[in-house]
């Protein structure tokens, strides 16, 4: 596609529901990174994707998170037993090593938990 | 741990003003330094990248420097204008090339 599309733009959902947020790439990047944003916060990195493969999950919070990309393309980042700590924006960005690595984001999720 | 610092945190100037803003960071081992701009509930849009063994980059009205060594990059904004109020976003990958790490941003107000 012409850009990253995120979906849903918005979700809110209640304190221990399960929620599923997909991100679709610029078609041809092969790497794929979630991360999080907070009010009045920069981006914080979550995890990165070469491929298929999670080269870097490192910035997962906890076991509560987990990201998919099982097709090299579509990924989708996954949170059990929401808390209203999670309430945040939750971006989505791909690069090509061909352009230096800069990156191309995503408008992301804004994610409320009530 | 990388630590992005950007200064100031936010500025209103009025319109057809030149301006400067500051990013500085800790670790001067960096693959490449990004600047961002983003608008209210937006994602993110990349205005100039920087590489490492790269001085500046300059795109339209902005220019971008990076200084490694002393850990720090302006971006200078020429003849300021209302569409250019929004936040913008300094950000730095290590040499692994792929993790960024972002500053807070600089909240921007052009009036006119």
């Amino acid at each position: 596609g012409a850009g990253v599309s995120q979906t849903p733009s918005n979700k809110v959902t209640e304190k221990g529901k399960y929620v599923e947020l997909r991100c679709d790439p610029i078609s041809g990047h092969t790497a794929l990174y979630w991360y999080r944003q907070s009010l009045g916060q920069g981006p914080e990195f979550l995890i990165y994707f070469q491929g298929t493969g999670a080269a870097d999950d490192s910035g997962l919070p906890n076991d509560r998170f987990f990201a998919v990309r099982p097709e090299g393309s579509v990924s989708t980042l996954k949170i059990q037993r929401t808390e209203r700590g999670d309430s945040a924006v939750y971006l989505c960005a791909s690069s090509s090593p061909g352009e230096n690595y800069g990156y191309t984001f995503g408008s992301g999720t804004r994610l409320t938990v009530v | 741990k990388q630590e992005v610092t950007q200064i100031p945190a936010a500025l209103s100037v009025p319109e057809g003003e030149n301006l400067v803003l500051n990013c500085s960071f800790t670790d001067s081992a960096i693959y490449n330094l990004q600047w961002f701009r983003q608008d209210p509930g937006k994602g993110l849009t990349s205005l100039l990248l920087i590489q490492s063994s790269q001085r500046e980059q300059t795109s339209g009205r902005l220019n971008a420097s990076l200084d490694k060594s002393s850990g720090r990059s302006t971006l200078y904004i020429a003849a300021s204008q209302p569409g250019d109020s929004a936040t913008y976003l300094c950000a730095v990958s290590d040499n692994s090339g792929y993790a960024l790490n972002f500053g807070k941003g600089t909240s921007l107000l052009v009036t006119p």
